[in-house]
């Protein structure tokens, strides 16, 4: 199986601030990585796909990149509604794993 | 608008079996691959596995292979998730997603709450 890494696991940020989460594959995977929002009651919503392109009705603050094993995710400007876990998922081969996950929180 | 609504969680015993269900509504249900991901408590996304459109198709991680099976209605526009030999390794929340493009899930339940303990 393919391992995710992300980093850091935990971020305290301000708000209006740019924030970027890393997620390292355990091998290249062709750009073929997802990334999703998990607010704290549960509710989880797709942010971007394929590494760089932004899902229907996702805020442009929110930005994707990279290559090869090494990918980021980049917001531009934290919003309130912004503060929750953020997990990368690679769909490279299968199965499907997710990394570990980040969580933004309020510094 | 696309909904998903998880059902058949609660309090099982070690050993026993559950049946999760997912109602889809809101999309065409037989144009889409589904899926089953699940997050135990204070820990991350972990991907169970997917059923194509016509369920000709299953794949699962394969740590859980042998103990859930993903299946579909069409006619009742209904996922399944049969599970198995239940150990306390597998209390989670259980969620279904849809498989839009770029195998992104692009949308979920709010997920069904298993707990496995005597």
């Amino acid at each position: 199986d393919i391992q995710m890494t992300q980093t850091p696991s935990s971020m305290p940020a301000s708000l209006g601030e740019r924030v970027t989460i890393s997620c390292r594959a355990s091998q290249g995977i062709s750009n073929y990585l997802n990334w999703y929002q998990q607010k704290p009651d549960g509710t989880i919503k797709p942010l971007i796909y394929y590494t760089s392109n932004l899902q229907s009705g996702v805020p442009s603050r929110f930005s994707g990149s990279g290559s090869g094993t090494d990918y980021s995710l980049t917001i531009s400007s934290l919003e309130p509604e912004d503060f929750a876990m953020y997990y990368c998922q690679q769909y490279d081969s299968s199965p499907w794993t997710f990394g570990g996950g980040t969580k933004l929180e309020l510094k | 608008e696309v909904k998903l609504v998880e059902s058949g969680g609660g309090l099982v015993q070690p050993g026993r079996s559950l049946k999760l269900s997912c109602a889809a509504s809101g999309f065409s249900f037989n144009d889409y691959w589904m899926g089953w991901v699940r997050q135990a408590p204070g820990k991350g996304l972990e991907w169970i596995g997917e059923i194509n459109q016509d369920s000709s198709t299953i794949n699962y991680t394969p740590s859980l292979k042998d103990k859930f099976t993903i299946s579909r209605d069409n006619a009742q526009n209904t996922l399944y998730l049969q599970m198995s030999k239940l150990g306390s390794e597998d209390t989670a929340i259980y969620y279904c997603a849809r498989a839009g493009s770029s195998y992104l899930m692009d949308a979920w339940g709010q997920g069904a709450s298993v707990t496995v303990s005597s």
